[in-house]
């Protein structure tokens, strides 16, 4: 079974540049999560999918960050402007609906300068 | 909104030597996860605890479930050099309207000497 697809997986950008990251999930996974992970912390939800519908999407800031997921699989994420801030790991899962599990992609490691 | 955090933040054990790390929630939870992140590597789920008091064991790891639901341990028995990496819990708010979001402590950055 292919895992969590990501790309690109890093990229570097100067500040006020709009970026794009793009999630695959695993086949079949109704339930798609878009995370940040600042160096040395734990990853936090920014958003949460239930097919094609933002079921949370509280802790997205959303004056520069949107997401989208239009045919239920794969989902885009989108930060514009960037600011220095907003360099981390951002990291999307996938899990079946009404299971626990969650599944990794191996992220994409962001720099603003 | 709800804490997790964790303690120690890093730990340096000799290889053989055990390991220990805890969490702690500000809130009681309805479950709790434990992942395992290798060094510039992605988080890979280990196990969910659920019940109060609840232990479970996968060969040298022991995960344990606070009586209250807001407190859980990862002990891992004789380390190897395997075992290095980051080890978060995640906590799943008990409270009604935010079921499924998971909050992810720090993390403990596990080293293991040979």
């Amino acid at each position: 079974e292919a895992g969590v697809v990501q790309s690109p997986r890093y990229k570097i950008i100067e500040k006020k540049q709009p970026v794009a990251f793009w999630c695959n999930p695993i086949s079949g996974h109704n339930t798609l999560y878009w995370y940040r992970q600042n160096l040395g912390q734990g990853p936090e939800l920014l958003i949460r999918y239930e097919n094609e519908e933002a079921v949370d999407d509280s802790q997205l800031p959303k004056d520069r960050f949107s997401a989208e997921r239009l045919k239920g699989v794969d989902s885009t994420l989108k930060i514009q402007p960037a600011e220095l801030g907003d360099s981390a790991v951002y990291l999307c899962a996938s899990g079946h609906r009404g299971s626990y599990e969650q599944y990794f992609g191996p992220g994409t490691r962001l720099t603003v300068t | 909104g709800q804490q997790v955090m964790q303690i120690p933040q890093y730990q340096h054990v000799q290889e053989g030597e055990d390991f220990t790390t805890y969490c702690n929630s500000s809130t009681t939870l309805s479950n709790i996860q434990w992942y395992k992140q290798r060094p510039g590597g992605h988080p890979v789920f280990l196990i969910q605890l659920v019940k109060s008091g609840e232990v479970k064991k996968q060969k040298r790891l022991t995960f344990q479930f606070g009586e209250a639901k807001k407190n859980s341990s990862l002990h891992i028995t004789a380390t190897q050099t395997t075992d290095v990496g980051t080890y978060f819990c995640a906590g799943r708010s008990s409270v009604s309207g935010s079921a499924r979001q998971l909050t992810f402590g720090s993390g403990t950055q596990l080293t293991v000497l040979p």
